[in-house]
């Protein structure tokens, strides 16, 4: 258990719909990032907050926005799904500082996503 | 940006035998490489990391190499056991504004080792 948990477990909604997916970060972690797995694209980075200000930004679509609230949870919100969207998507979360052995990203279980 | 190139795809191997992937990644600022498994229906699970100030580490029956000017870093299993069969990723991040970059990944290695 890495200590990072995501809901819900298991998502199916239909094309055009919006869905909401939630990550608590590892205790004490500021740092969250958004990943999405999928089979012919692989793990790709979304988007990153740090201590809820938005700090970098991937290949994430403008139908897709991120928050991290002031208790650090985070939330990604998907809107106008199409089934393309159909993904595991992982939130990870790490500490402030990069010193040795602070930099690690601990994966939470993912939230698997069917577009219909 | 940085590309993150993972080989082989597949590597079956006999229980016992030692298991190497190797990883190449093109950005020379890329200061971070972790490696993770990851099991079927589970998220990646960080198995080792190194840093670029260090040339290889070792845990137990798993290490890792790294080669900063060839820019490429391999992951070692010796005496493999069938719980080793999972995906294993590579990745590669950059320092950015005092906390760690994203993680570029590689498309993963499916290993199987045979009972």
């Amino acid at each position: 258990d890495s200590g990072v948990t995501q809901t819900p477990k298991h998502l199916i909604t239909a094309t055009g719909q919006r869905v909401t997916l939630r990550c608590s970060p590892r205790s004490g972690d500021l740092s969250v990032y958004w990943y999405q797995q999928s089979l012919d694209q692989g793990l790709q980075f979304l988007i990153q907050y740090y201590n809820g200000e938005e700090r970098a930004k991937g290949n994430i679509l403008e139908r897709f926005s991120a928050q991290q609230f002031p208790d650090l949870h985070s939330e990604l919100n998907l809107s106008s799904l199409e089934l393309g969207d159909s993904a595991l998507y992982f939130c990870a979360s790490s500490p402030h500082a990069i010193q040795g052995g602070q930099e690690t990203q601990y994966f939470g279980p993912g939230t698997r996503l069917l577009v219909l | 940006g940085e590309n993150v190139e993972q080989h082989p795809s597949t590597l079956s191997v006999q229980e016992g035998d030692s298991a190497v992937i190797k990883c190449t990644y093109s950005d020379s600022a890329s200061n971070y490489f972790p490696w993770y498994k990851q099991e079927l229906g589970k998220g990646p699970q960080l198995i080792i990391d190194i840093r670029s100030n260090v040339g290889e580490k070792k845990d137990q029956r798993i290490a890792v190499t790294l080669n900063k000017t060839a820019k490429h870093f391999s992951l070692h299993i010796t005496e493999t056991q069938p719980e080793d069969s999972a995906v294993y990723f590579c990745a590669a991040s950059k320092d950015y504004g005092g906390s760690q970059g994203n993680l570029i990944f590689g498309k993963g290695t499916k290993l199987s080792v045979k009972p």
